[in-house]
């Protein structure tokens, strides 16, 4: 079991760029989730598929942030244009079966915006 | 909207002693609870789960409480060691029953 597989592991870019995160979930895993973690706010749920379908989007900070998930084994989250303030560690977690299955996080996407 | 409170100042305790973590919630009752341990530079690893229905759960050296007329959690740690340093979070299922909710966590020093 390889786990959630995220890439890559440090992004640093500068303001106004794009940038794409990625996600492989464990296979067989039904729900994925985006968080993004910073020391002020914690974990924070930004958006979460079911089946593949976005189910809540309303974390989601903005219209600069955008994530798909075009198949069962992969989904990115991208930022147009990126802001210092986005600047964070950003995680993906999958999990399977019933509702209140654990999360299998990854080791995280830390992004430094300059 | 739900909060989650945990200890924000980080925990200190010596080797073999007990360490208890609290986590408080309002503005919410969550059908279950799941405690989470977080290393430096990873991912949180989920630890254990209690339901609302549960007063207490047990996994080796851990056990966890769950008070829902008081809306908290504690977890606590038996004979701890170095190896349990680490940042611990607690979460809850939102309400509508589909996405964890997270504390911001605390941090859990053993010395020996």
């Amino acid at each position: 079991d390889a786990g959630v597989i995220q890439s890559p592991r440090h992004e640093v870019t500068e303001m106004g760029q794009e940038v794409t995160l990625r996600c492989k979930p464990i296979s067989g895993h039904n729900s994925l989730f985006w968080y993004r973690q910073t020391m002020m706010r914690g974990l924070e749920l930004l958006i979460y598929f079911n089946n593949n379908v976005p189910i809540d989007d309303s974390g989601m900070p903005e219209d600069r942030f955008s994530a798909k998930m075009p198949n069962a084994s992969f989904s990115t989250l991208k930022i147009q244009p990126s802001e210092p303030r986005d600047s964070a560690v950003y995680f993906c977690a999958s999990s399977g079966g019933a509702y209140n299955s654990p999360l299998h996080f990854g080791n995280g996407t830390r992004l430094t915006v300059t | 909207s739900q909060k989650i409170e945990q200890n924000s100042e980080a925990l200190n305790i010596q080797e073999g002693k007990t360490a208890t973590l609290t986590c408080n919630y309002t503005n919410y009752s969550p059908a279950y609870l799941q405690w989470y341990r977080q290393d430096p530079g990873r991912g949180p690893v989920f630890l254990l789960l209690i339901r609302e229905n549960e007063k207490e759960k047990r996994k080796e050296r851990l056990k966890v409480t769950f008070d829902t007329t008081l809306k908290q959690s504690l977890f606590h740690i038996t004979a701890s060691q170095p190896a349990d340093s680490a940042t611990y979070l607690c979460a809850l299922v939102n309400q509508a029953g589909t996405a964890l909710i997270f504390g911001k966590g605390t941090t859990l020093s053993v010395s020996s």
